[in-house]
């Protein structure tokens, strides 16, 4: 089956553009995740949805960024008037709903590399 | 704040050797614990996790270890092959059924050597 898909691969934009990136999940995960990766970093926890709503946005790095999901599938991950610090790769993940305290493999998208000029 | 950190950000090991990726964390409430491997261009893939009730996991030629005294994780990687070479990343959770954030440290490059 179709792993988890996200667009564009690249994007190149000038400073104080919006962007929007997008995620498409495994299909019938219901937990999807972002991070941000920047130039030979580690994954920074960006937000995590649960269906259509969001318990923890707490990685966020300001109120330029927003995300929203609809239909419990695609995520759109928005940044408003970016700057050059937002420049990095954007991976989005996805998991299915356990129960039963058991955990569940968070699939990875191949990211958007994000380039502010 | 807490965090989780690599001892060593770069390693070379001889094919057909083993080798051994360090990872320290700092959370004593972290109850899961995952090793990801990210090839050039691409999302990590998850190779092999542990819960915080183990010490010892073991898959296809890797082995996790996990010392909570210490607060030391381990990757261990038999038999090393060109095709392991990559950044492998610990990461850590702590949140309910592990469907929550991850944690990364910033990952060790492995590079195999023919």
């Amino acid at each position: 089956g179709a792993g988890v898909s996200q667009s564009p691969s690249n994007k190149v934009t000038e400073k104080g553009k919006d962007v929007e990136l997008r995620c498409d999940p495994i299909s019938g995960h219901t937990a999807l995740y972002w991070y941000r990766q920047s130039l030979g970093q580690g994954l920074e926890f960006l937000i995590y949805f649960q269906g259509n709503s969001a318990p923890d946005k707490s990685g966020l790095p300001s109120d330029r960024f927003s995300a929203e999901r609809t239909g419990g599938s695609v995520s759109t991950l928005t940044i408003q008037r970016t700057q050059q610090e937002d420049s990095a790769v954007y991976l989005c993940a996805s998991s299915s709903l356990s129960s039963g305290g058991a955990y569940n493999e968070q699939f990875f998208g191949p990211g958007t590399r994000l380039t502010v000029l | 704040g807490e965090s989780v950190g690599l001892h060593l950000p770069t390693l070379s090991v001889q094919e057909g050797d083993n080798s051994i990726i360090n990872c320290a964390y700092s959370n004593s409430a972290s109850d899961y614990f995952i090793w990801y491997k990210q090839e050039s261009g691409k999302g990590p893939q998850f190779i092999i996790d542990i819960r915080s009730n183990m010490d010892k996991r073991q898959g296809q030629r890797v082995t996790v270890l996990l010392n909570k005294t210490v607060k030391h994780l381990s990757l261990q990687i038999a038999a090393t092959q060109p095709g392991d070479s990559a950044v492998y990343f610990c990461a850590e959770n702590w949140g309910n059924f592990g469907n929550e954030k991850l944690t990364f440290g910033t990952g060790t490059r492995l590079t195999i050597i023919p």
